[in-house]
């Protein structure tokens, strides 16, 4: 099926080991996402990629990089992972057009979620 | 720093009551505004709001914007065991940001 595809699935990391979350959406979307959702929150937004080229820091940047590799692929890296780096993370694209002069597309569709431990 | 709040934070009912959840923020050139459902995986969509007073409406869910207050509301009639789920609302502004609030849990109690 067409859509945010996400790996992987589930991950166990030792303290101060590095990991990268891979995404990828084919569906020719301009912007791409990184979440973090903690259990009974909403999602926080870690970095965003506006267009492909560009990124910027979200609300809980620290500790995560980020690469927009090309317009189809997102990937959100921990470098040294904390324990209070365990979550659930989501990748999400949206469809965004950059002028403002355009209507926006709206939706934002999401990947099916990482559930990240760190011990 | 853009800002969505949610309210209530939880929300427990019996089936057949309808309810209505909240969602205020405050954003640097508003795009837009979006409300998902959450059940136990991604988040799905129900809808987006870009305009003050036009009412979206998908079945029993119907949304609305006040541009003017800064906020919108997600109202179920009718409500179901099948709408438990937590409803997420989100902006969009210009540059492409979007910002996620805390969540409304919603229980329906047969």
């Amino acid at each position: 099926n067409a859509g945010v595809t996400q790996t992987p699935k589930f991950q166990v990391l030792k303290t101060g080991q590095s990991m990268t979350l891979q995404c990828a959406q084919d569906m020719n979307h301009n912007s791409m996402y990184w979440y973090r959702q903690d259990p009974g929150m909403g999602l926080r937004l870690i970095y965003y990629s506006a267009s492909e080229g560009t990124t910027d820091k979200g609300e809980v940047p620290n500790g995560y990089n980020v690469s927009r590799l090309n317009k189809r692929e997102f990937s959100l890296r921990l470098e040294s992972a904390a324990p209070s780096q365990t979550s659930v993370y989501f990748c999400a694209s949206s469809a965004h057009r950059g002028s403002m002069m355009v209507a926006a597309l709206g939706e934002a569709f999401f990947g099916q979620g990482t559930r990240l431990t760190v011990v | 720093e853009d800002k969505v709040v949610q309210s209530p934070l939880s929300l427990v009912v019996h089936e057949g009551d309808t309810v209505t959840l909240n969602c205020s923020y405050e954003v640097t050139n508003f795009r837009s505004l979006l409300w998902y459902k959450q059940e136990k995986k991604a988040p799905t969509f129900l809808f987006m709001l870009t305009s003050s007073g036009i009412e979206k409406k998908s079945g029993r869910l119907s949304s609305i914007l006040d541009k003017k207050e800064l906020s919108s509301i997600l109202n179920i009639t009718a409500t179901q065991t099948g709408d438990s789920a937590i409803y997420l609302c989100a902006v969009m502004n210009a540059g492409n940001m979007l910002t996620f609030g805390g969540g409304t849990r919603l229980m329906v109690k047969p």
